[in-house]
């Protein structure tokens, strides 16, 4: 089945610092990729999401591109605030559609003032 | 507002007491599923439905039932709960869709303690 690969962290950035939270993949075809967020104490939210290869998610100043060449699904942020502390999870659907989805094992980011 | 909601949010019972998380949506989603998450293991899914009367087991279902009698309801049941079933618990539901392309909507989740 399809799988995901994500740093565990934590991260510790200062106020503004630019994020990456890498993730990578395996999966027959091409499935969409998902990231989501966990703010404390609330369930999961999608953040963002990419359909096909090459397609740019972005939400909230996040990015990630979707590169089949090298199967990479990275979570950028060009500038973090203390509210971007939270846990991130890549994600992709199981091949054969929806039923299952597979999630990485979650990025907890702290950002300190 | 479109939300999954589920309760309790939080519940602290006993070993062997039969009990229910509730979970219901009301985007008129045809798939839900059931998750719980663990510190260190991620997030893992017990139970998912495809729709109404259409259920099947996830990674790790052993322990719990749930049914699908209505389109907006997923309750999830622990019929003699043990303490290796405390955990946080979450519901998602989503629409059907080639690839999985839409995405989750989560629940708030609940917190089960089973002493």
């Amino acid at each position: 089945g399809n799988s995901v690969t994500q740093m565990e962290g934590p991260v510790t950035l200062s106020e503004e610092a630019f994020l990456t939270i890498n993730c990578t993949y395996t999966a027959t075809g091409y499935p969409s990729l998902f990231w989501y967020v966990q703010y404390p104490g609330e369930g999961l939210q999608l953040l963002l999401k990419a359909t096909k290869a090459d397609d740019k998610g972005s939400n909230k100043g996040f990015e990630a591109t979707y590169r089949k060449e090298t199967t990479s699904f990275h979570l950028e942020k060009g500038s973090v605030q203390v509210s971007d502390s939270a846990v991130y999870f890549c994600a992709l659907p199981n091949s054969g559609g929806y039923q299952k989805v597979t999630f990485g094992i979650g990025t907890k980011l702290q950002v300190i003032p | 507002e479109a939300q999954v909601t589920q309760n309790p949010r939080y519940l602290i019972t006993v070993t062997g007491k039969k009990l229910t998380v509730t979970c219901s949506q009301n985007m008129n989603h045809e798939y839900m599923s059931w998750y719980r998450q663990d510190p260190g293991l991620g997030l893992r899914q017990i139970y998912y439905s495809m729709n109404v009367e259409v259920t099947d087991k996830g990674d790790v279902p052993e322990g719990y039932k749930v049914s699908r009698k209505e389109k907006r309801n997923f309750p999830l049941i622990l019929e003699s709960p043990s303490p290796n079933q405390t955990s946080l618990y979450f519901c998602a539901s989503s629409f059907a869709g080639r690839q999985g392309a839409y995405g989750y909507t989560f629940g708030s989740g609940t917190r089960l303690t089973v002493v």
